[in-house]
C-alpha cells in the first residue's frame, strides 16, 4: 500500500534562517506531488506541483521554492524565513492521471520567530 | 477562475441528528470533487472522492452527491456522533488541471 510521509512535524524557526520540509511517498511510481500551506483560521493555499522529476509549477511567487530530486521525493526550501511564512505546511500525492483524489501527509506545524 | 464555497463555515449539532453540509463551485467543468476530514492540528483524511460523472458515492454513514450543472455537492452525515467534530473541506479539480481547488470549510460541532 502506499503511505506518505512528512517531516518534522514542528518546527520553530528564526526569521532570516533557512528552511527545508521533506516529503517522500512509498509504494507507487512516477506520482503527482503537491505543497499546500494552510495559515491560521484560513483555507489551503496550493503552493507547488510537480508532475514528474524535475519538473516544478510555482503557483504564488514568494521566497519559498521547491524541488523533486527523486521521483517521490519533494522538497520544500527557502533561503531566508520570514514571519508571514508560519503556518501549517501540507503535502500531498496523487496517481499520475486527472482522476484520482490527494492523500495528505501528517503536516508541519511552522512558527517562525 | 474555479471558486469553491463551503456554508455553513461552522454547525453545531446535538448527536444522533442527520446533516448536511453544502459546497458549491462556479465553473461546472470538473473532473472530480474530493471531500476531506481535518481534525485539529492534523493533516486531512480524505472522505470521499466524486468522479464528473458520478451522481453521489457512500461511504458508511456518509454520502456524497454531485450535481455539475448546478455547481454543487452535498455531504450528508447520518446519525452524527461526537467523533464526527472536525472540519469538513471540499476540493474541486478543474478540467485541464492537476490540482486542487480548496473551500474554506465547515467546522462541525456535534454535542454529546
Amino acid at each position: 500500500s502506499q503511505t506518505i510521509h512528512q517531516w518534522p512535524a514542528t518546527l520553530v524557526q528564526p526569521v532570516g534562517s533557512p528552511l527545508s520540509l521533506e516529503c517522500t511517498v512509498e509504494g507507487t511510481s512516477n506520482p503527482n506531488l503537491y505543497w499546500y500551506r494552510q495559515a491560521a483560521g484560513r483555507g489551503l493555499q496550493l503552493l507547488f506541483y510537480s508532475v514528474g522529476i524535475g519538473q516544478i509549477s510555482s503557483e504564488v511567487p514568494q521566497n519559498l521554492s521547491a524541488s523533486r530530486p527523486q521521483d517521490r521525493q519533494f522538497i520544500l526550501s527557502s533561503k531566508k524565513l520570514l514571519l508571514s511564512d508560519s503556518g501549517f505546511y501540507l503535502c500531498a500525492w496523487s496517481a499520475g492521471g486527472r482522476d484520482y483524489g490527494y492523500t495528505f501527509g501528517s503536516g508541519t506545524r511552522l512558527t517562525v520567530v | 477562475k474555479q471558486e469553491v464555497t463551503q456554508i455553513p463555515a461552522a454547525l453545531s449539532v446535538p448527536e444522533g441528528e442527520n446533516l448536511v453540509l453544502n459546497c458549491s463551485f462556479t465553473d461546472s467543468a470538473i473532473y472530480n470533487l474530493q471531500w476531506f476530514r481535518q481534525d485539529p492540528g492534523k493533516g486531512l483524511t480524505s472522505l470521499l472522492l466524486i468522479q464528473s460523472s458520478q451522481r453521489e458515492q457512500t461511504s458508511g454513514r456518509l454520502n456524497a452527491s454531485l450535481d455539475k450543472s448546478s455547481g454543487r455537492s452535498t455531504l450528508y452525515i447520518a446519525a452524527s456522533q461526537p467523533g464526527d467534530s472536525a472540519t469538513y473541506l471540499c476540493a474541486v479539480k478543474a478540467s485541464g488541471t492537476y490540482k486542487y481547488i480548496f473551500g474554506t470549510g465547515t467546522r462541525l460541532k456535534v454535542l454529546a
